[in-house]
Protein backbone atom coordinates (compact mmCIF):
# COMPACT_ATOMS: atom_id res chain seq x y z
CA UNK A 1 0.00 0.00 0.00
CA UNK A 2 2.04 3.33 -1.00
CA UNK A 3 2.63 5.89 1.51
CA UNK A 4 1.55 9.57 1.70
CA UNK A 5 3.06 11.19 -0.88
CA UNK A 6 3.91 14.65 -0.72
CA UNK A 7 5.35 17.14 -3.62
CA UNK A 8 7.64 18.23 -4.23
CA UNK A 9 10.29 17.65 -1.95
CA UNK A 10 11.94 20.53 -2.07
CA UNK A 11 11.22 24.41 -2.57
CA UNK A 12 13.32 27.52 -3.11
CA UNK A 13 10.66 30.80 -2.89
CA UNK A 14 11.82 34.09 -2.75
CA UNK A 15 9.89 36.26 -0.12
CA UNK A 16 6.59 37.61 -1.46
CA UNK A 17 6.42 34.95 -4.04
CA UNK A 18 3.56 32.17 -2.92
CA UNK A 19 3.49 28.50 -2.71
CA UNK A 20 1.95 25.48 -3.36
CA UNK A 21 2.35 22.11 -1.79
CA UNK A 22 0.60 19.05 -2.83
CA UNK A 23 -0.57 15.79 -0.79
CA UNK A 24 -1.43 12.60 -2.02
CA UNK A 25 -3.48 10.45 1.09
CA UNK A 26 -3.11 6.92 1.87
CA UNK A 27 -5.88 5.34 -0.35
CA UNK A 28 -8.89 4.88 1.86
CA UNK A 29 -8.01 7.68 3.93
CA UNK A 30 -10.44 10.85 3.88
CA UNK A 31 -8.67 12.97 6.44
CA UNK A 32 -6.00 15.08 6.00
CA UNK A 33 -3.74 17.30 8.09
CA UNK A 34 -1.10 19.45 7.86
CA UNK A 35 1.27 20.63 10.13
CA UNK A 36 4.54 23.11 9.64
CA UNK A 37 8.02 21.91 11.34
CA UNK A 38 10.36 24.01 12.59
CA UNK A 39 13.54 23.91 15.11
CA UNK A 40 12.52 26.32 16.94
CA UNK A 41 8.88 25.62 17.45
CA UNK A 42 8.04 21.89 16.63
CA UNK A 43 5.65 20.63 15.04
CA UNK A 44 2.86 22.92 14.41
CA UNK A 45 -1.00 22.41 13.31
CA UNK A 46 -2.00 24.32 10.40
CA UNK A 47 -5.29 22.42 9.54
CA UNK A 48 -7.05 19.67 8.87
CA UNK A 49 -9.98 18.23 6.13
CA UNK A 50 -12.39 15.19 6.18
CA UNK A 51 -14.66 15.13 3.03
CA UNK A 52 -13.41 18.62 1.52
CA UNK A 53 -14.63 20.30 4.52
CA UNK A 54 -12.03 21.96 6.74
CA UNK A 55 -13.01 20.99 10.55
CA UNK A 56 -10.12 22.55 12.12
CA UNK A 57 -7.34 25.49 11.75
CA UNK A 58 -4.78 26.10 13.70
CA UNK A 59 -3.08 29.88 14.63
CA UNK A 60 -1.87 30.66 11.60
CA UNK A 61 -2.11 33.70 9.51
CA UNK A 62 -4.72 34.02 6.42
CA UNK A 63 -1.74 33.55 4.14
CA UNK A 64 -1.82 29.81 4.91
CA UNK A 65 -4.65 28.10 3.55
CA UNK A 66 -5.57 24.71 2.53
CA UNK A 67 -8.28 22.61 0.54
CA UNK A 68 -9.14 19.09 -0.27
CA UNK A 69 -10.66 17.30 -3.24
CA UNK A 70 -13.17 14.49 -3.61
CA UNK A 71 -10.52 12.20 -3.89
CA UNK A 72 -8.87 13.01 -0.38
CA UNK A 73 -6.25 14.78 -1.93
CA UNK A 74 -4.82 18.22 -0.28
CA UNK A 75 -3.26 20.83 -0.76
CA UNK A 76 -1.76 24.21 0.84
CA UNK A 77 -1.51 27.46 -0.66
CA UNK A 78 1.15 30.25 1.10
CA UNK A 79 0.93 33.68 0.01
CA UNK A 80 3.25 36.27 0.17
CA UNK A 81 6.19 34.58 1.54
CA UNK A 82 8.01 35.12 4.51
CA UNK A 83 11.57 34.04 5.61
CA UNK A 84 9.74 33.00 8.82
CA UNK A 85 7.64 30.58 6.72
CA UNK A 86 10.87 28.45 5.65
CA UNK A 87 10.16 24.98 7.14
CA UNK A 88 9.12 21.40 6.86
CA UNK A 89 5.64 20.92 5.79
CA UNK A 90 3.86 17.52 6.84
CA UNK A 91 0.99 16.54 5.48
CA UNK A 92 -0.56 13.17 7.22
CA UNK A 93 -3.17 11.37 6.84
CA UNK A 94 -5.69 9.27 8.39
CA UNK A 95 -8.03 6.43 8.31
CA UNK A 96 -10.55 6.98 10.69
CA UNK A 97 -12.72 9.88 11.69
CA UNK A 98 -12.67 9.74 15.16
CA UNK A 99 -12.46 13.72 16.75
CA UNK A 100 -10.36 12.64 19.45
CA UNK A 101 -8.21 9.23 18.72
CA UNK A 102 -7.06 9.14 15.04
CA UNK A 103 -3.43 7.89 14.51
CA UNK A 104 -1.54 9.87 11.82
CA UNK A 105 0.62 8.50 8.50
CA UNK A 106 2.79 10.82 7.52
CA UNK A 107 4.51 11.99 4.21
CA UNK A 108 8.07 12.78 3.97
CA UNK A 109 7.60 16.49 3.84
CA UNK A 110 8.07 19.28 1.39
CA UNK A 111 11.29 21.20 2.42
CA UNK A 112 10.51 25.38 1.54
CA UNK A 113 12.79 27.42 1.76
CA UNK A 114 12.24 31.71 1.33
CA UNK A 115 15.55 33.58 0.97
CA UNK B 1 4.70 27.85 25.17
CA UNK B 2 3.82 23.90 24.42
CA UNK B 3 1.09 22.17 25.15
CA UNK B 4 3.40 19.00 26.29
CA UNK B 5 6.59 19.47 27.13
CA UNK B 6 9.20 16.76 27.23
CA UNK B 7 12.12 15.82 28.87
CA UNK B 8 15.02 15.75 28.21
CA UNK B 9 15.48 17.57 25.08
CA UNK B 10 18.60 15.68 24.64
CA UNK B 11 19.80 12.47 25.00
CA UNK B 12 22.64 10.47 24.12
CA UNK B 13 23.40 6.92 25.69
CA UNK B 14 25.97 3.89 24.77
CA UNK B 15 24.64 0.89 22.90
CA UNK B 16 23.02 -1.65 25.13
CA UNK B 17 22.10 0.94 28.08
CA UNK B 18 18.62 2.07 29.18
CA UNK B 19 16.52 5.44 28.46
CA UNK B 20 13.37 7.57 29.38
CA UNK B 21 11.80 10.18 27.84
CA UNK B 22 9.11 11.82 29.82
CA UNK B 23 6.01 14.07 28.31
CA UNK B 24 4.04 16.02 30.77
CA UNK B 25 1.10 18.29 30.58
CA UNK B 26 -1.67 20.68 32.55
CA UNK B 27 -3.95 19.39 30.05
CA UNK B 28 -6.01 16.23 30.36
CA UNK B 29 -5.93 14.50 26.75
CA UNK B 30 -8.22 11.67 25.53
CA UNK B 31 -5.04 9.72 24.00
CA UNK B 32 -1.67 10.50 23.61
CA UNK B 33 0.40 9.31 20.91
CA UNK B 34 4.29 8.42 20.43
CA UNK B 35 6.16 9.40 17.21
CA UNK B 36 9.68 8.62 16.21
CA UNK B 37 10.92 10.74 13.08
CA UNK B 38 14.08 10.08 11.27
CA UNK B 39 16.33 12.56 9.57
CA UNK B 40 14.99 13.61 6.20
CA UNK B 41 11.79 12.00 7.06
CA UNK B 42 8.16 12.29 8.14
CA UNK B 43 7.25 10.91 11.90
CA UNK B 44 6.13 7.21 12.23
CA UNK B 45 3.35 6.55 14.79
CA UNK B 46 5.15 3.81 17.49
CA UNK B 47 1.86 3.53 19.69
CA UNK B 48 -1.43 4.92 20.97
CA UNK B 49 -2.12 5.18 24.59
CA UNK B 50 -5.84 5.66 25.77
CA UNK B 51 -6.67 4.33 29.43
CA UNK B 52 -5.29 6.04 32.57
CA UNK B 53 -2.68 3.99 33.88
CA UNK B 54 -2.04 1.75 30.79
CA UNK B 55 0.91 0.33 29.77
CA UNK B 56 2.22 -0.84 26.25
CA UNK B 57 5.17 -2.48 25.14
CA UNK B 58 6.45 -2.55 21.93
CA UNK B 59 9.67 -5.05 22.04
CA UNK B 60 12.15 -3.06 23.82
CA UNK B 61 9.95 -0.20 24.03
CA UNK B 62 7.82 -0.07 27.19
CA UNK B 63 4.91 3.70 27.16
CA UNK B 64 3.30 4.55 29.88
CA UNK B 65 0.25 6.65 30.29
CA UNK B 66 -0.39 8.71 34.10
CA UNK B 67 -3.84 7.75 35.57
CA UNK B 68 -4.95 11.23 34.99
CA UNK B 69 -3.72 11.07 31.37
CA UNK B 70 -1.85 14.70 31.33
CA UNK B 71 1.51 12.55 31.20
CA UNK B 72 3.37 9.60 29.43
CA UNK B 73 6.83 8.06 29.23
CA UNK B 74 8.33 5.81 27.11
CA UNK B 75 11.12 3.51 28.22
CA UNK B 76 13.66 1.59 25.82
CA UNK B 77 15.30 -1.21 27.05
CA UNK B 78 19.30 -2.07 25.58
CA UNK B 79 19.18 0.45 23.61
CA UNK B 80 20.80 0.02 19.47
CA UNK B 81 21.92 2.49 16.93
CA UNK B 82 18.52 2.00 15.52
CA UNK B 83 16.69 3.53 18.36
CA UNK B 84 18.44 6.88 17.17
CA UNK B 85 15.88 9.53 16.20
CA UNK B 86 13.84 12.38 17.26
CA UNK B 87 10.81 11.18 19.68
CA UNK B 88 7.79 12.87 19.41
CA UNK B 89 4.62 12.68 22.42
CA UNK B 90 1.30 14.10 20.88
CA UNK B 91 -2.00 14.73 22.09
CA UNK B 92 -4.95 13.98 20.17
CA UNK B 93 -8.14 16.29 20.72
CA UNK B 94 -10.71 18.22 18.52
CA UNK B 95 -9.15 16.69 14.49
CA UNK B 96 -5.53 17.49 15.59
CA UNK B 97 -2.58 16.61 17.91
CA UNK B 98 -0.78 18.69 19.75
CA UNK B 99 2.92 17.90 19.70
CA UNK B 100 5.70 17.92 22.07
CA UNK B 101 9.07 19.80 21.53
CA UNK B 102 10.45 16.21 20.98
CA UNK B 103 13.44 14.42 22.26
CA UNK B 104 16.58 13.82 20.15
CA UNK B 105 18.04 10.23 21.15
CA UNK B 106 21.03 9.17 19.76
CA UNK B 107 22.51 5.81 20.67
CA UNK B 108 26.18 5.48 20.61
CA UNK B 109 27.61 2.15 18.81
Amino acid sequence: KAGVTQTPRYLIKTRGQQVTLSCSPISGHRSVSWYQQTPGQGLQFLFEYFSETQRNKGNFPGRFSGRQFSNSRSEMNVSTLELGDSALYLCASSLAADRYNSPLHFGNGTRLTVT
Amino acid sequence: TQLLEQSPQFLSIQEGENLTVYCNSSSVFSSLQWYRQEPGEGPVLLVTVVTGGEVKKLKRLTFQFGDARKDSSLHITAAQTGDTGLYLCAGAGDYKLSFGAGTTVTVRA
